[in-house]
């Protein structure tokens, strides 16, 4: 089974809609994180939580909202969505050892009309 | 300009043959290096990470320059199933994690 897995993976949605992406680790890592990807472009950062009562703002914040329900769970929620948050959206777990080193979820192909 | 700057690319060499791909950060920072390697709208996965005095990885190979603030990834033997696009990753001691754009890699026979 995968370490990190991410529901739904294909999501089409219309303007306007409430959207919840989640996200659950078995890897037993205090951090986790959300991350969107637009076509040729690396990945910015949304929300991170270095553990269950801990929610920070990434670069791109603006549109979205985060909770963290445990340790092992990270939901990310489109209060309002529009067509520009079109994109490929990832969660990933990291322990913070020397390396931090991150592990990332398949990926939700999110689509809004 | 960007936090974490890569080569462009695209790249585009016969299988065999050596690249190099290179990276630039701007946080002094910065505490911890990595190389990521993302096939086709899949998810990222660590090829390397990167340490002060280079390391190497069967037909990989990563060095870091801290004075210089450069980061950069050889390759040598390319093989087929070496196409794929590479991230450049720099985390700072906050625990985040800046990605670069990427530089895609295309191995032909």
């Amino acid at each position: 089974d995968a370490d990190v897995t991410q529901t739904p993976r294909n999501r089409i949605t219309k303007t306007g809609k409430r959207i919840m992406l989640e996200c659950s680790q078995t890897k037993g890592h205090d951090r986790m994180y959300w991350y969107r990807q637009d076509p040729g472009l690396g990945l910015q950062l949304i929300y991170y939580s270095f553990d269950v009562k801990d929610i920070n703002k990434g670069e791109i914040s603006d549109g979205y909202s985060v909770s963290r329900q445990a340790q092992a769970k990270f939901s990310l929620s489109l209060e309002s969505a529009i067509p520009n948050q079109t994109a490929l959206y990832f969660c990933a777990t990291s322990d913070p050892g020397f390396t931090d080193t991150q592990y990332f979820g398949p990926g939700t192909r999110l689509t809004v009309l | 300009r960007k936090e974490v700057e890569q080569d462009p690319g695209p790249f585009n060499v016969p299988e065999g043959a050596t690249v190099a791909f290179n990276c630039t950060y701007s946080n002094s920072a910065s505490q911890s290096f990595f190389w990521y390697r993302q096939d086709c709208r899949k998810e990222p996965k660590l090829l390397m990470s990167v340490y002060s005095s280079g390391n190497e990885d069967g037909r990989f190979t990563a060095q870091l320059n801290r004075a210089s603030q450069y980061i950069s990834l050889l390759i040598r033997d390319s093989k087929l199933s070496d196409s794929a696009t590479y991230l450049c990753v720099v985390n700072t001691n906050a625990g985040k994690s800046t990605f670069g754009d990427g530089t895609t890699l295309t191995v032909k026979p």
